[in-house]
């Protein structure tokens, strides 16, 4: 089993709804990332967390240590939020990233 | 002027050839990585360096070679290229050794035929 699991795998919804895409991860960690990965391909960092939540624009991200869960909320969504998230951990003591399988999320208008 | 710019954004080649990729960063972070994303999207570190120097090498053939001449510039070099190399290999940097924010490149698709 991955270490870092997302879900759902896959999301459609329809434009203006409230998205959760949660993860879930099984290591000790320094901190939570996620990521926006756009149909042309391009990797975005969207936050950086390791307590507590953290918000820019339209987008929300939790994260609570003691369950080991993060989730990323999206308020209003729009067609242009139709991409791949990702969740990513970086384990403690450790440099490197370990990610999840991602999230495909498509907005229909 | 693109943060971090990677080239070429596509290669296609023939089985057992050798090729480079390029990584290249104007943000003056101190980290470079490697990363691998297969078929199924899913992403896996390759390498790290910071301030030239190696600090991670995951269980990656030694066909690959990363090489990194400066700073700012971290290559990909890969020996007699394999079917299963086909990928996207993203470069990334982040400020310091412990990973912080992450800046990744646009890409370069692999493709070996």
């Amino acid at each position: 089993k991955n270490e870092v699991e997302q879900s759902p795998q896959n999301l459609t919804a329809q434009e203006g709804e409230f998205i959760t895409i949660n993860c879930s991860y099984s290591v000790g960690i320094s901190a939570l990332h996620w990521l926006q990965q756009h149909p042309g391909g391009g990797i975005v960092s969207l936050f950086m967390l390791s307590s507590g939540k953290k918000k820019h624009g339209r987008l929300i991200a939790t994260i609570n240590i003691q369950e080991k869960h993060s989730s990323l909320h999206i308020t209003a969504s729009h067609p242009r939020d139709s991409a791949v998230y990702i969740c990513a951990v970086s384990s403690q003591g450790a440099q490197k990233l370990v990610f999840g399988q991602g999230t495909r999320l498509t907005i229909n208008p | 002027d693109t943060a971090v710019s990677q080239t070429p954004k596509y290669l296609v080649t023939q089985m057992g050839n050798d090729k480079s990729i390029k990584c290249e960063q104007n943000l003056g972070h101190d980290t470079m990585y490697w990363y691998k994303q297969d078929s199924k999207k899913f992403l896996k570190i390759m390498f790290s360096y910071n301030n030239k120097e190696l600090i991670i090498n995951e269980t990656v053939p030694n066909r690959f070679s990363p090489k990194s001449p400066d700073k700012a510039h971290l290559n990909l070099h890969i020996n007699s290229l394999e079917l299963g190399d086909s990928a996207v290999y993203f470069c990334a940097t982040s400020p310091g050794r412990r990973t912080g924010e992450l800046f990744f490149g646009e890409g370069s698709r692999l493709t070996v035929l």
